[in-house]
């Protein structure tokens, strides 16, 4: 499938074990956040997401952190499975109706 | 993806030659945008609409046109088409802020 991931960071993770994805954002009043998953060869598809009112939220199996104080989001993912290997991106709202995305990081899961 | 559909699915076409893609939505949403993922640059808006016949630019909009004349359809033109413009192109939908946006397949675009 096409490679979007040339120069992307990656993370290794044993299947069964935690994977941590972090993201730092540039914009300190973006408001709502979210992390996407894209498969090899497919669109970007919705996780989970977060406001800036918040700090912590949790999805099956899926965790989202929000540190404002340095403008750092993370995505959890707990007993990572082979099918979570895939490019994930963190995006804000810098305002109005666009989604700024991160670069993306790699994760791949070893059986 | 549920509810958006993007054709061509795959194209080559030749340098200097125009080319539309079509992104086609069922959900009645406001919002529509495109983008083109490039190694290395990650997800770049080119155009987006908040609304028929409602269009703006991205950051990446030079060489690009885009039109909506109903809510369901939202067509990106490549009005001279150039190898730097090979790259892979994703329309995606949105209700509005705080809804996230829903994409499509893409469409795989390679000029030659």
């Amino acid at each position: 499938g096409e490679s979007v991931g040339l120069h992307l960071p990656t993370l290794s993770v044993q299947e069964g074990d935690n994977s941590i994805i972090n993201c730092a954002y540039s914009n300190s009043a973006s408001d709502y956040f979210i992390w996407y998953k894209q498969e090899s060869g497919k669109g970007p598809q919705f996780i989970i997401d977060i406001r800036s009112n918040m700090d912590k939220r949790q999805g099956q199996r899926v965790t989202v952190l929000l540190n404002k104080t340095v403008k750092h989001l993370s995505l959890q993912i707990a007993a990572t499975q082979p099918g979570d290997s895939a490019v994930y991106f963190c995006a804000e709202y810098e305002g109005g109706n666009k989604l700024v995305f991160g670069a993306g990081t790699i994760l791949r899961v070893k059986s | 993806d549920a509810g958006i559909t993007q054709s061509p699915r795959h194209k080559v076409t030749e340098t200097g030659t125009p080319v539309t893609l079509r992104c086609h939505q069922t959900e009645n949403h406001r919002y529509m945008y495109w983008y083109r993922q490039d190694p290395g640059h990650g997800l770049r808006l080119i155009h987006y609409s908040y609304g028929v016949k409602d269009t703006d630019k991205g950051e990446v909009s030079d060489g690009y046109s885009v039109s909506r004349s109903k809510t369901e359809d939202f067509l990106l033109t490549l009005e001279s088409a150039t190898s730097s413009q090979t790259s892979v192109y994703f329309c995606a939908i949105s209700a509005g802020s705080g809804y996230g946006y829903t994409f499509g397949s893409g469409t795989r675009l390679t000029v030659v």
